[in-house]
């Protein structure tokens, strides 16, 4: 079946220790999208790729960043977590020019000590 | 400032009851709505969309109204089960172009049997 999977599932960090977390998808989608969501909020976006188009939200923090190596893979680096960034990451993707609903992959849940 | 606003509160009905679920937002034109459903420890799943020009849309026992002019969407699940149990997030597309999608906190339901 076609789907978007995260990698990996747990991830657990020392504070300031980097961290990649990984999306891969098979649905052959234009758009790549990175959310957060922290525990009982809504899903935040951080960014999304339009094919190799990198456009980020002005809040993000720059700690934060992304990479889109082809159309299957893209990366989500965090630089130096805080224990701040303790929260659901959920890689999204959908095709241009259609409904554009999202199909989510399911999640890594990153805990920061 | 810009909000989508779903009740925090959790729903609880009895099975075989109907569900209604609200989400208001303040501040957005958007160019459609979307409700996705997500389940514990995992990413949302699209469930269905209603552009602004529609003023309701079904799918099996589900049904969602949009009133732009209120700035409210109501989102039914009809002889609601067990299995609906889950927490239901809005979701919105502002007609300013772009691929931004944002999301509301989502009201977890609870169906009893």
């Amino acid at each position: 079946d076609a789907m978007v999977i995260q990698n990996p599932r747990y991830q657990v960090t020392q504070f300031g220790k980097p961290v990649t977390l990984s999306c891969s998808q098979t649905l052959n989608h234009n758009v790549m999208y990175w959310y957060q969501q922290k525990s009982s909020q809504a899903p935040k976006l951080l960014f999304h790729y339009y094919d190799k188009d990198f456009n980020n939200e002005a809040d993000t923090p720059d700690n934060f960043q992304s990479r889109r190596p082809n159309t299957s893979f893209c990366f989500l680096d965090i630089r130096s977590p805080g224990l701040g960034d303790t929260a659901m990451y959920l890689c999204a993707t959908s095709r241009a020019g259609t409904e554009e609903k999202l199909f989510f992959g399911s999640g890594t849940q990153l805990s920061v000590l | 400032s810009q909000k989508i606003e779903q009740n925090s509160e959790a729903l609880n009905i009895q099975e075989g009851k109907t569900a209604t679920l609200t989400c208001n937002y303040t501040n957005y034109s958007p160019a459609y709505l979307q409700w996705y459903r997500q389940d514990p420890g995992r990413g949302p799943v699209f469930l269905l969309l209603i552009r602004e020009n529609e003023k309701e849309k079904r799918k099996e026992r589900l049904k969602v109204t949009f009133d732009t002019t209120l700035k409210q969407s109501l989102f039914h699940i009809t002889a609601s089960q067990p299995a609906d149990s889950a927490t239901y997030l809005c979701a919105l597309r502002p007609n300013t172009g772009g691929f931004k999608t944002i999301f509301g906190a989502g009201t977890r339901l609870f169906v009893k049997a």
